[in-house]
């Protein structure tokens, strides 16, 4: 069963916030939520990951509604290499499998 | 560096000639999984370890098999490859085990194409 439900495409302008939402309203209340993005078909790479609160990184920041049922992955300024698939994930209750759900294709424009 | 090594990157073969994937680590990592990704599907879990001789199957295990023999090395076999296991196959790893909160390091893939 799907564990996460994202937007098929996005496009965002270079130089502009990307948002993007992620809903996972089953997820229990030790589930993190990791996001990665693979750019064409290399190996998905680790953007950041949260639990409650908000978080920020040197590549992006997280922001995680308070019921936990949804979140944003925010990328402050685009940039013609953000372009990519963006996966949000959540760990499931055992801890030892992880679901990807089937990903945002973010389009960024010139 | 850190990283997780695929091979071979690349391969083409015939329906039911055994072959392996190997995956190795340079991370210590305890946690090691592998995933293929199909076309509209994004990526699902073959199997993972959460440490040497301990395996379990994810959602897509059947006609796969894994071993845990030493830490740095999760192989990946196919004993009677078909043509519906042609996909690009993911390694991943991560440290300690499951339940800790770090985030997995993928290796470059591995394309098969099965004929």
């Amino acid at each position: 069963d799907a564990k996460t439900t994202q937007p098929t495409s996005m496009d965002c302008a270079e130089g502009r916030a990307a948002n993007l939402p992620c809903n996972h309203s089953t997820i229990s209340g030790n589930e993190y939520v990791y996001w990665y993005r693979q750019i064409h078909s290399q190996g998905p790479q680790y953007i950041i990951h949260g639990l409650k609160n908000n978080e920020t990184n040197e590549m992006a920041s997280l922001i995680i509604t308070e019921d936990r049922k949804s979140s944003t992955l925010i990328l402050p300024h685009a940039t013609l290499r953000d372009t990519a698939v963006y996966y949000c994930i959540v760990r499931s209750n055992a801890g030892n499998q992880f679901y990807f759900g089937t990903g945002t294709s973010l389009t960024v424009i010139p | 560096e850190a990283q997780v090594t695929q091979n071979p990157r690349y391969l083409i073969t015939v329906t039911g000639k055994k072959l392996t994937v190997t995956c190795s680590q340079n991370m210590n990592h305890e946690y090691m999984s592998w995933y293929r990704q199909d076309p509209g599907l994004g990526l699902r879990q073959i199997y993972y370890s959460m440490n040497v001789e301990v395996t379990d199957k994810g959602d897509v295990p059947e006609g796969y098999k894994v071993s845990r023999k030493e830490k740095r090395n999760f192989p990946l076999i196919l004993e009677s490859p078909s043509p519906n296991q042609t996909s690009l196959y993911f390694c991943a790893s991560s440290s300690s085990r499951g339940y800790s909160n770090q985030p997995q390091h993928f290796g470059d893939g591995t394309r098969l194409s099965i004929l």
